[in-house]
């Protein structure tokens, strides 16, 4: 089975600054992916960044990057030049390749952004 | 359609009343799944089809709960003798097939209070 953790139930950001998201996980499978998803108040789950699990290159999608760290197995997310849009839920969840690749989830971390 | 559509948005019932969910999935998506959002909680996975194959029911929480997805396209979760425990937000997630690598794209959902 695989379990996803998010340790933080909340964080807070200045405008401008930069945020660290934190995210461990757990699974023996070798051929996985790891998303990171933002949830607004409209509740429609949006995909944020998402790392294949054999590349050892970390993802990056303009303010947003991640530190994958396999062997730690740990997936944090890193939010640059914090912008008041970025208030919102953000979940960490593994799909593992196969079978019915099925989204494990965190339970999630509220960000705020301080104007 | 254009994204994954749910109905209804909100939903109110009496404990003991039996609701249906609805979710649309994205034209050629072969893969569509629900979860449950819980207050506080992460998204919990409740049901997974894939084409003609026979779905993967093993998280539904209990005997109350069904799924059926006709013609491969729209799927209606329903939940009989509804509790106030069922309480929660209700996400559908469709994909284009089994890869992680293809992503998923989920509706709104609908938020079923039970009174």
């Amino acid at each position: 089975a695989q379990t996803v953790t998010q340790s933080q139930p909340e964080m807070s950001v200045q405008e401008a600054e930069t945020v660290t998201l934190s995210c461990t996980y757990d699974t023996s499978e070798s051929d996985y992916y790891l998303f990171w998803y933002k949830q607004p108040p409209s509740r429609q789950m949006i995909l944020v960044i998402r790392q294949e699990a054999y590349k050892q290159q970390n993802a990056t999608e303009n303010r947003f990057s991640v530190n994958f760290q396999k062997a730690a197995k740990s997936f944090s997310l890193k939010i640059s030049d914090s912008q008041l849009g970025d208030a919102a839920m953000y979940f960490c969840a593994l799909a593992i390749t196969g079978a019915n690749s099925k989204l494990t989830f965190g339970k999630g971390i509220t960000l705020s952004v301080r104007p | 359609g254009a994204g994954v559509s749910q109905s209804p948005s909100n939903k109110v019932t009496e404990k003991g009343k039996d609701v249906e969910l609805r979710c649309d999935p994205i034209s050629g998506h072969t893969a569509l799944y629900w979860y449950r959002q819980s207050l506080g909680q992460g998204l919990e996975f409740l049901i997974y089809f894939q084409g003609n194959s026979a779905p993967d029911k093993s998280g539904l929480p209990s005997d109350r709960f069904s799924a059926e997805r006709t013609g491969g396209s729209v799927s209606t979760l329903t939940i009989q003798r509804t509790q106030q425990e069922d309480s929660a937000v209700y996400l559908c997630a469709s994909s284009f097939g089994l890869l992680p690598a293809y992503g998923y794209t989920f509706g709104s959902g609908t938020r079923l209070t039970v009174v």
